[in-house]
């Protein structure tokens, strides 16, 4: 599986854009790249995916480097309910079977402050 | 929003106790997992399957088992709770197609005396 990193802690004002950071070096050219966050202990949520293309949604917008080693959440309007545990996951499918599977790292912690 | 179920939300019992944990999902998913996450720390697949009858053991080693009757159930059981079972299991699914997008359950948080 490929590995991520990010930064464990990450904080932002209220209104603000929160743009969280991932690497993702050794990414294959079939793997998705996602992020999910949790919220205290909830089940995590579903954000958003992509693979090579930038992608927004409702909730974000992701942007894929073009060497697609890295990649940024965006979070255009953070709000208080945005504190959480954002992780950025690289999405195996070994081998082309029906079993794709999502390793959960630290994440980062992002702290939404009034 | 997900339909996907998990009961109880919070289980307190004894040492020694067999339990059940409930996950079931209304969107036709092939594709579910457990997880189990102690406060703090990362989540940890324990148990997947791909479909009716199919079930594998994730990355965590668990003493847990579980079973796929039907396509919407997906229960955990633990024969005899021990102390250091104690921990939040969550349960997911997904479609099971090339990209994997996984719908979580509110989870379970089991707390063996």
């Amino acid at each position: 599986d490929a590995k991520t990193t990010q930064p464990p802690s990450m904080d932002c004002a209220e209104g603000r854009a929160a743009n969280l950071p991932c690497n993702h070096s050794t990414i294959s050219g079939n793997e998705y790249v996602y992020w999910y966050r949790q919220i205290h202990s909830q089940g995590p949520q579903y954000i958003i995916h992509g693979l090579k293309n930038n992608e927004t949604n409702e909730m974000a917008s992701l942007i894929i480097t073009e060497d697609r080693k890295s990649s940024t959440l965006i979070l255009p309007h953070a709000t208080l309910r945005d504190t959480a545990v954002y992780y950025c996951i690289v999405g195996s499918n070994a081998g082309g079977t029906s079993y794709g599977k999502l390793t959960f790292g630290q994440g980062t912690i992002l702290t939404v402050h009034p | 929003e997900a339909d996907i179920y998990q009961t109880p939300r919070y289980l307190v019992i004894g040492t020694g106790k067999k339990i059940t944990l409930e996950c079931s999902q209304t969107m036709g998913h092939d594709k579910m997992y457990w997880y189990q996450q102690d406060p703090g720390m990362e989540l940890h697949l324990i148990h997947y399957s791909y479909g009716v009858n199919s079930t594998e053991k994730g990355d965590l080693s668990s003493e847990s088992t579980v079973s796929r009757i039907r396509t919407e159930h997906f229960p955990l059981t633990l024969e005899s709770a021990r102390p250091s079972h104690t921990s939040q299991y969550l349960c997911a699914s997904s479609e099971g197609l090339i990209q994997e997008t996984q719908y979580f359950g509110p989870g379970t948080r089991l707390l063996v005396l």
